[in-house]
């Protein structure tokens, strides 16, 4: 089993749709987990840390599942500026697995 | 302003040759990183650095050197290149390691081909 996975997508929305994304992973250790968003050709830039509560930022809400091993993200009204690539890290230690990113094509 | 800065962005270089890529950073971390992201875009983490100790090596083959001089910086040198080494190469930052808040901060990536 792989250590993170994701559905690498595309995942093809209009505006203003609503998407999910779910990432699982392995390590039941594991002690931190994050969702990055990356830009064609840019760095990942971190869209929000997952709280074991949950957590909301705007449009963006994420969720832990440590029973199950699984984060999502969930994002309403999608933008055009929205498309990217989403990818979901897990941490523990100094380590950071990374997911293979999902990527996202929001459309007018 | 730049919190995570890497040089050079882009490296051209012959198969055999010896290269480093050099990372700063300014945010006042304890722990860096160096990633690499292949062709099909697979972020992996070869080496990570703790108060300029390695703490973390993935199995990296020993042409792959990272050198910490101070906490603010973590430079990789590669000797021998290879076909396969042609990727994207990332440094990365963070307070502490794989703690709840201790998100990682991002350079802006070192695209290496190796001809």
């Amino acid at each position: 089993r792989k250590e993170v996975e994701q559905d690498p997508g595309p995942f093809n929305v209009p505006e203003g749709a609503t998407v999910a994304f779910n990432c699982t992973y392995s390590n039941s250790a594991s002690q931190s987990f994050f969702w990055y968003r990356q830009d064609c050709r840019k760095e990942p830039k971190l869209l929000m840390s997952v709280y074991s509560s949950g957590n909301e930022d705007g449009r963006f809400t994420a969720q832990l599942n440590r029973a199950s091993q699984y984060i999502s993200l969930l994002i309403r009204d999608s933008k055009l500026s929205d498309s990217a690539t989403y990818l979901c890290a897990v941490g523990q230690g100094f380590s950071f697995i990374f997911g293979k990113g999902t990527r996202l094509l929001v459309k007018p | 302003d730049t919190a995570v800065s890497q040089t050079p962005k882009y490296l051209v270089t012959q198969m055999g040759n010896d290269k480093s890529i050099k990372c700063e950073q300014n945010l006042g971390h304890d722990t860096m990183y160096w990633y690499k992201q292949d062709s099909k875009k697979f972020l992996k983490i070869m080496f990570s650095y703790n108060n300029k100790e390695l703490i973390i090596n993935e199995t990296v083959p020993n042409r792959f050197s990272p050198k910490s001089p101070d906490k603010a910086h973590l430079n990789l040198h590669i000797n021998s290149l290879e076909l396969g080494d042609s990727a994207v190469y990332f440094c990365a930052s963070s307070q502490g390691g794989a703690g709840v808040h201790n998100e990682q901060f991002f350079g802006p990536g070192t695209r290496l081909t190796v001809l």
